[in-house]
């Protein structure tokens, strides 16, 4: 079975840009969160998603939106990117408390 | 404030000197815990979850157990490819896990 996936894997922004990131679930999988985990850090918690429906928000400011779709799958919006955005950007995926994580994308904001 | 702190911060260890990580939680309304192994560049790999005082799980030369404010995960007998960072997570509610920032661990042959 195919793991959580995530897209891209790697990308560079420019300051100011707008950037969206992709995750897909676990199969069977309804709920979907995101994290974010900057170097040395422990992964920090932005958003939960289940079944369509926001279930949970992070301490992350208003720049950082996501949704889920009726195929569970998710995207991660943030606006105005800074320089300290940059960051591994975790997506993982649950069917009840044990979460399942991607690769993550890695975002360098330059 | 909820806060999950992880000891020691790094760890150098000889091939098959077995050891102990520490996680200590100051939380209410633990939902349970989580320990995780991190490659560099990569996501997490979920290793186990413990709900209650007591209990304890194994896998191969890991072994997590939990008591009321604080869980150890035991290494035994181990080797280079157990090098990474170990992550201790906390679930509370509706907010995520919230992480410890991890132990990282060095097995040297």
């Amino acid at each position: 079975d195919a793991g959580v996936t995530q897209s891209p894997t790697h990308l560079i922004k420019t300051r100011g840009q707008q950037v969206t990131l992709r995750c897909s679930p676990i199969s069977g999988h309804k709920s979907v969160s995101w994290y974010q985990q900057v170097l040395g850090q422990g992964p920090q918690f932005i958003f939960q998603y289940y079944e369509k429906e926001e279930r949970g928000r992070g301490n992350f400011p208003d720049r950082f939106s996501a949704r889920q779709f009726p195929n569970y799958s998710s995207e991660l919006n943030v606006n105005a990117l800074l320089l300290g955005d940059s960051a591994l950007y975790l997506c993982a995926s649950s069917t009840g408390a044990e979460a399942f994580f991607g690769q993550g994308t890695r975002l360098t904001v330059v | 404030e909820d806060q999950v702190t992880q000891s020691p911060e790094a760890l150098r260890l000889q091939e098959g000197e077995s050891s102990s990580l520490n996680c200590s939680y100051t939380v209410s309304g633990l939902r349970g815990l989580f320990w995780y192994r991190q490659d560099p560049g990569k996501g997490p790999e979920f290793l186990f979850t413990l709900y209650s005082a007591g209990e304890e799980k194994e896998k191969e030369r890991l072994k997590a157990t939990l008591t009321k404010k604080e869980s150890f995960l035991h290494i035994t007998a181990p080797k280079p490819e157990d090098s990474a960072t170990y992550l201790c997570a906390v679930l509370l509610g509706a907010d995520g896990l919230t992480f410890g920032k991890g132990t990282h661990l060095i097995i040297q042959p």
